[in-house]
């Protein structure tokens, strides 16, 4: 069966220091990768998605970059954090069209 | 552009009662799916329930069912029996009909089961 791992869990990072969120899908192959945000009590915000290893799409231009080094991993990083950068971060995976399967989350707060 | 809404932010329900949330859609697509993902407290987005556009017969997972209007680009989510762990917020979500194409979301609603 498939299954989607994303850590940390939860992290705080003080303003201007690097970020690297990570997720990795298990049981499938070239999967459709996604990494959402979202706000405290608000909806899911699509930061970048990718068809394929190399392949990234940014929805939303901001200080925060993804990579797709393997078929099955997905990084979300940012070389300087900003407090608006805070959030609630989810990695979704895709195949066909059976929906999105999300990770359990990246909490981030930025100090 | 599709977009997704959900007029109800927030609702409440008292325990082993029937709730119905509400979700509208527009679309100039004819082929499609329909999603509700619910996101307990915890923050783990989960499945609820999926539609085909194509098929015209409600789906329906235990407790869940939806009743889905394809000409009113309508698609509720009836939650029956309700019960405390169904306290979470609700995401109505569509996607297009193509291999690949990213979901959209709706802004949610905040649905608290009472004891």
């Amino acid at each position: 069966s498939q299954t989607i791992h994303q850590w940390p869990a939860t992290l705080v990072q003080p303003v201007g220091s690097p970020l690297s969120l990570e997720c990795t899908v298990e049981g499938t192959s070239n999967p459709n990768l996604y990494w959402y945000r979202q706000a405290a009590g608000r909806g899911l915000q699509l930061l970048f998605y990718s068809v394929g290893i190399g392949q990234i799409s940014s929805e939303v231009p901001q200080n925060l970059s993804a990579s797709r080094p393997q078929d099955r991993q997905f990084i979300l990083s940012s070389k300087k954090l900003l407090l608006s950068d805070s959030g609630f971060y989810l990695c979704a995976w895709s195949k066909a069209f059976a929906g999105y399967t999300f990770g359990s989350g990246t909490r981030l707060t930025v100090v | 552009a599709q977009t997704v809404t959900q007029s109800q932010p927030e609702m409440s329900v008292q325990e082993a009662e029937t709730v119905t949330l509400s979700c509208t859609y527009d679309t100039s697509e004819s082929n499609y799916y329909l999603f509700w993902y619910k996101q307990p407290p915890s923050r783990q987005m989960i499945l609820v329930i999926r539609q085909e556009a194509y098929k015209q017969q409600n789906a329906t997972e235990n407790r869940f069912s939806v009743n889905f209007q394809k000409a009113a680009k309508s698609f509720s989510l009836k939650i029956s029996d309700s019960q405390l762990g169904d306290t979470a917020m609700y995401f109505c979500a569509f996607m297009k009909g193509n291999y690949g194409q990213n979901f959209v979301f709706g802004p949610g609603t905040r649905l608290s089961v009472l004891p």
